[in-house]
């Protein structure tokens, strides 16, 4: 089983559309997990960190279950500009990336 | 602030020859990571330093690949003799403080080719 397994897509939406990514790790001593996001060929740049209790940055929404052991993202009101790779990242001592989540929004 | 330096941007090679890479973290930040992505797949971590110490390097496969980060500055990532499968992006990654996980910067990337 892999560290961290996420859905490849990919997701191709419409503007406007409500897209959910899911992501699931499998070290349950794991503390800190958050969402990158990558454009193609370039880097990867940190989105937002996944708290335990939720937590909500504009129009995207993160949540964390500790005991089903994966973390989610929500896009709500999608914009042309969010078409990107999500990557999943968990972390204990070091960061464990997922392969990632294509999204595409389409006009 | 600059940013995470790395060169060069591209590099092409054949099977068995060697490679290098340079990393320049950002000023002040202790901590280097290096990271392989292989199309289609997230960044693994190869090697992380804690200013001119390894704090891990367990996934790094030490017959062909090796790192130094001597003066706990700058950074560079050799393999020798390269496969066709080390073929990838490597990225440098530096943070200000050892296990703050949150707040790793990415360099631009190296893309290998081995043909």
């Amino acid at each position: 089983r892999k560290e961290v397994e996420q859905d490849p897509g990919p997701f191709n939406v419409p503007e406007g559309a409500t897209v959910a990514f899911n992501c699931t790790y499998s070290n349950s001593a794991s503390q800190s997990f958050f969402w990158y996001r990558q454009d193609c060929r370039k880097e990867p740049k940190l989105l937002m960190s996944v708290y335990s209790s939720g937590n909500e940055d504009g129009r995207f929404t993160a949540q964390l279950n500790r005991a089903s052991q994966y973390i989610s993202l929500l896009i709500r009101d999608s914009k042309l500009s969010d078409s990107a790779t999500y990557l999943c990242v968990v972390g204990h001592n070091d960061m464990r990336f997922g392969a990632g989540t294509r999204l595409t929004v389409k006009p | 602030e600059a940013g995470v330096a790395q060169s060069p941007r591209y590099k092409i090679i054949e099977k068995r020859q060697s490679v290098a890479f340079w990393c320049n973290p950002i000023s002040g930040h202790a901590t280097l990571y290096w990271y392989q992505q292989i199309l289609g797949q997230g960044p693994k971590l190869l090697i992380q330093f804690q200013n001119n110490g390894v704090v891990d390097d367990s996934q790094l496969p030490k017959d062909r690949f090796s790192a130094e980060r001597l003066k706990g500055v700058d950074s560079t990532l050799k393999i020798q003799p390269a496969k066709l499968e080390d073929s990838a992006v490597y990225l440098c990654a530096s943070s200000s403080l050892a296990g703050d996980l949150e707040t790793q910067y990415f360099g631009p990337g190296t893309r290998l080719l081995v043909l």
